[in-house]
């Protein structure tokens, strides 16, 4: 275990609807990332958030939107939902660094219908 | 645009047998690469990573060999076993934030036969 929690662990919504998911990160990490995996493919990046700021944007439309809190645990909002967006959420926490390791939460099962 | 391409897409061994993987890379600001193993329905976990500065790195039957010049690192499971079977991938980072904006391959599926 990564100590890395996300939830829901599924959810269904329906296209143009907007969906949040959330992540906690690992005691001691401040930098948060996103990824997105589509069924077969490895993990595209989305955004990074570091001391509450987005530190770095992937190739994602800006209805891809985040936050992180004070206590480093974060959101990812999707607005507008497309069918395409049926993926793996996945939540990264890692402590800024050199040799610094990336430890993944479980994942966020999202399928837009 | 695929930074991080990764061979081969399935890969079928024997238990006790030798599992390779293979990576290459574009970016040369690439200064991080670790691989991940991820079962069904979970995510991603750290197996073993590398820096640059060394051609070889060892952690029990996992091994990592880095070839700067060409621009190409390489997954050895060696003793490959049934619990070995998940699908594997090689990333790859650079950068003050090294080790949580990674790059992606398109995975490895691997099957240990009994």
């Amino acid at each position: 275990e990564t100590g890395v929690t996300q939830s829901p662990t599924h959810l269904i919504k329906t296209r143009g609807q907007q969906v949040t998911l959330r992540c906690s990160s690992q005691s001691g990490h401040n930098t948060v990332s996103w990824y997105q995996q589509a069924l077969g493919q490895g993990p595209q990046f989305i955004f990074q958030y570091y001391r509450e700021e987005e530190n770095g944007r992937g190739n994602f439309p800006p209805r891809f939107s985040g936050l992180q809190f004070p206590n480093y645990s974060s959101e990812l909002n999707v607005n507008a939902l497309e069918l395409d967006d049926s993926a793996l959420y996945l939540c990264a926490s890692s402590l800024v660094g050199v040799d610094t390791e990336a430890f993944f939460g479980q994942g966020t099962r999202l399928t837009v219908v | 645009q695929q930074q991080v391409k990764q061979s081969p897409q399935s890969l079928i061994v024997q238990k006790g047998g030798i599992s390779i993987i293979n990576c290459a890379y574009e970016n040369t600001a690439f200064d991080y690469f670790p691989w991940y193993q991820q079962f069904p329905g979970k995510g991603p976990a750290l197996l073993i990573a590398i820096r640059p500065d060394v051609s070889e790195k060892k952690e029990g039957r996992f091994t990592i060999s880095f070839n700067k010049s060409a621009k190409q690192f390489s997954l050895h499971i060696m003793d490959s076993q049934p619990g070995d079977s998940a699908t594997y991938f090689c990333a790859a980072s650079g950068g003050q934030t090294s080790g949580s904006r990674l790059t992606f391959g398109e995975g490895t599926q691997l099957t240990v036969n009994p």
